[in-house]
C-alpha cells in the first residue's frame, strides 16, 4: 500500500537558517504530492504541491521537487522565519488509493528569534 | 468563498450525549472528507463523500454516523462516544475525488468526551 515516511523531528533552528525536511513516498502508479502545514490550533493548510515528476512546487519561499528516481519529495526553505514554526505534513495522493490522501507522521518545526 | 466552515469549534459532551459537526463549503466542490486528528499525529480518514453519497467508510464505529445533505453541506452525528474519540475533527473538500486535486481543510471541532 502507500506510505509516506517523514524525518522524525522536533526539529529546532534560528531564525534565517535553512530548512530540510526530508520526505520519501511509496506508492502504486503516479502519485501527486503534497506539503501541508499546521499552525498551533488550526485545521492543516496546503503549502505546495507536485502533480508529476520533476515538478517543483513552491509558496512563501518554500520549495519541494518531485523526484521519481529517489521516490523522495523534500522541503526546503532558505531563511526560515519564527512565523514558520508549525507543523509539516507530507502527503500523496494516488488513484490505487481511491484517492485518499497518504500522510507521514508530521514533523514539528520550532524557529527561535 | 474559498474556504471550509466547520461549527462548532469546540464542543464538550458526555458519553451518553447525541450532537452534530456542521462543515460547510460554498466552492463546488463534488468530493467531501472526515478526519479525526489526535495530538501530535497526523489526520486519520474516517469518511468520504463523492457527489453527495458516501463512497469510503474506514471502519469507523457507528456511534459516528455521516450525513450530507446537499453538495455543500456535511455532518458528523455523535452518539454515545466514548473519552477515547477526544480529537479534533477535520472536514476537508475537494473538486472531485480526482489524484492531483488537494484537499481543503477547515479549521476543525475540537471534541472532548468527559
Amino acid at each position: 500500500g502507500d506510505s509516506v515516511t517523514q524525518m522524525e523531528g522536533p526539529v529546532t533552528l534560528s531564525e534565517e537558517a535553512f530548512l530540510t525536511i526530508n520526505c520519501t513516498y511509496t506508492a502504486t502508479g503516479y502519485p501527486s504530492l503534497f506539503w501541508y502545514v499546521q499552525y498551533p490550533g488550526e485545521g492543516l493548510q496546503l503549502l505546495l504541491k507536485a502533480t508529476k515528476a520533476d515538478d517543483k512546487g513552491s509558496n512563501k519561499g518554500f520549495e519541494a521537487t518531485y523526484r521519481k528516481e529517489t521516490t523522495s519529495f523534500h522541503l526546503e526553505k532558505g531563511s526560515v522565519q519564527v512565523s514558520d514554526s508549525a507543523v509539516y505534513f507530507c502527503a500523496l495522493s494516488s488513484g490505487g488509493s481511491n484517492y485518499k490522501l497518504t500522510f507521514g507522521k508530521g514533523t514539528l518545526l520550532t524557529v527561535n528569534p | 468563498d474559498t474556504e471550509v466552515t466547520q461549527t462548532p469549534k469546540h464542543l464538550v459532551m458526555g458519553m451518553t450525549n447525541k450532537k452534530s459537526l456542521k462543515c460547510e463549503q460554498h466552492m463546488g466542490h463534488r468530493a467531501m472528507y472526515w478526519y479525526k486528528q489526535k495530538a501530535k499525529k497526523p489526520p486519520e480518514l474516517m469518511f468520504v463523500y463523492s457527489y453527495e453519497k458516501l463512497s469510503i467508510n474506514e471502519s469507523v464505529p457507528s456511534r459516528f454516523s455521516p450525513e450530507c445533505p446537499n453538495s455543500s453541506l456535511l455532518n458528523l452525528h455523535l452518539h454515545a462516544l466514548q473519552p477515547e474519540d477526544s480529537a479534533l475533527y477535520l472536514c476537508a473538500s475537494t473538486p472531485s475525488s480526482g489524484v492531483s486535486n488537494e484537499q481543503f481543510f477547515g479549521p476543525g471541532t475540537r471534541l472532548t468526551v468527559l
